[in-house]
């Protein structure tokens, strides 16, 4: 089955604790990319990636780190997470191509205190 | 910059009955894609509908259609024979290229039985 994953689905931490999640995809696509989605703001792109070992900053990156070593895989990381990340965070992924529509992971809900 | 305006933050319907959302955007482009998307209480987006913009007829979907008015830069969703499992949070998205897809801020629909 087609589909992109995401890891935690739900994470509770603390201000200052790094963390990582994870995005994976099994439709061999070049193209993921890390939204964030807040109440009364709809959903805002952090970083994408259109291929191994390319990055870009999306509208909203201050305070998020990608990396896109194998194609498959796109892990968002904090280094040091503030209560102003808390969100609720997709991946979503797609081939490269204006045709295509982006395939959308189940969300994470992180909560930072 | 591209920007999506969806400025109805609810609406209800009664069920069986139509309704439409409405969005509007802004862009300097002739040529991009614009999307529905519905987003169930469990948190999953979900393509509900796509138009390209070059082309005039507008899309279907069963009961789903949108009104596009290019010139007016006017992209509805109109849900026909409403039923219960259509309430959701409803994002309205545009697109040109692959870099990102560019949101508005929803609307929630509610479904009155």
């Amino acid at each position: 089955e087609a589909q992109v994953t995401q890891n935690p689905r739900y994470l509770i931490t603390v201000t200052g604790k790094k963390l990582t999640v994870t995005c994976s995809q099994n439709m061999n696509h070049e193209y993921m990319s890390w939204y964030r989605q807040d109440p009364g703001l709809g959903l805002r792109q952090i970083y994408y990636s259109m291929n191994v070992e390319v990055t870009d900053k999306g509208d909203v990156p201050e305070g998020y780190k990608v990396s896109r070593k194998e194609k498959r895989n796109f892990p968002l990381i904090l280094e040091s997470p503030s209560p102003n990340q808390t969100s609720l965070y997709f991946c979503a992924s797609s081939r490269v191509g204006r045709t295509d529509t982006q395939y959308f992971g189940p969300g994470t809900r992180l909560t930072v205190l | 910059a591209q920007t999506v305006t969806q400025s109805q933050p609810e609406m209800s319907v009664q069920e069986a009955e139509t309704v439409t959302l409405s969005c509007t955007y802004d862009t300097s482009e002739s040529d991009y894609y614009l999307f529905w998307y519905k987003q169930p209480p469990s948190r999953q987006m979900i393509l509900v509908i796509r138009q390209e913009a070059y082309k005039q007829q507008n899309a279907t979907e069963n009961r789903f259609s949108v009104n596009f008015q290019k010139a007016a830069k006017s992209f509805s969703l109109k849900i026909s024979d409403s039923q219960l499992g259509d309430a959701a949070m409803y994002f309205c998205a545009y697109n040109f290229g692959n870099e990102k897809l560019t949101f508005g801020t929803g609307t929630r629909l509610t479904i009155i039985p």
